[in-house]
């Protein structure tokens, strides 16, 4: 079955350290997005990616970074910037450049101590 | 920018029709109206989307207004599953302006 896996589902940092999260896709899709959701609230973008390689900065990019060396991967890196981490975040997937409907992953639930 | 304004919140009975509204009235012309729904800590779904006409799959209808400016989701009977926050986005289909995800509607399908 295809579909997008983010792992893991939770997971907790203390402050000051860097974290990553994965994000994989077999769907054979050339865009990806990582957005982050806080509690009542909308999704906003952080990082968006169009093809390998190439990766553009979201609305929220502050203190985060990405990369995207394979198709089916995105990880996304929470630095020790990013000065509010603690929150429920989505990676996503489409065919194109904000084309079509995006597909999500399950999400990976941070909380920095 | 909030092209879409939802009620916060709504209620319905289990097994009733669930119809959420959504208001679009600077829509334009090849702009297209998709809802998606988002069940507690997961990731959002997609439902359906529409141009002008009416369309069902196997989730739910979608029943847009003649002038376009709104548009209702209708679960024809919900359950407990149905428990989400449903958000209404319109864009153009193959646009590149990003997809915009607001508060959506928090829907409670109460037994």
């Amino acid at each position: 079955d295809g579909g997008i896996t983010q792992s893991p589902k939770y997971l907790f940092r203390k402050e000051g350290q860097n974290v990553t999260l994965s994000c994989e896709q077999n769907l054979n899709h050339d865009a990806m997005y990582w957005y982050r959701q806080d509690p009542g609230q909308g999704l906003r973008l952080i990082y968006y990616s169009q093809i390998v390689n190439d990766f553009q900065k979201g609305d929220i990019a502050e203190g985060y970074s990405v990369s995207r060396e394979k198709k089916e991967s995105f990880p996304l890196t929470v630095t020790s910037a990013q000065k509010n981490p603690t929150a429920f975040y989505l990676c996503a997937s489409s065919p194109g450049l904000w084309m079509g409907e995006q597909f999500f992953g399950p999400g990976t639930r941070l909380t920095v101590l | 920018d909030a092209k879409t304004t939802q009620p916060p919140s709504m209620d319905c009975a289990e097994g009733r029709a669930a119809n959420l509204p959504c208001n679009h009235s600077t829509i334009s012309g090849n702009e297209y109206v998709y809802w998606y729904r988002q069940i507690h800590s997961q990731g959002p779904q997609y439902i359906i989307h529409g141009l002008k006409n009416n369309e069902t799959n196997e989730m739910a209808s979608l029943i847009i207004t003649e002038d376009r400016k709104s548009s209702t989701l209708i679960l024809p009977h919900a359950t407990l599953r149905d428990t989400a926050v449903y958000y209404c986005i319109v864009r153009v289909k193959t646009s590149y302006d990003k997809v915009i995800f607001g508060p959506g509607t928090s829907l409670s399908v109460i037994p």
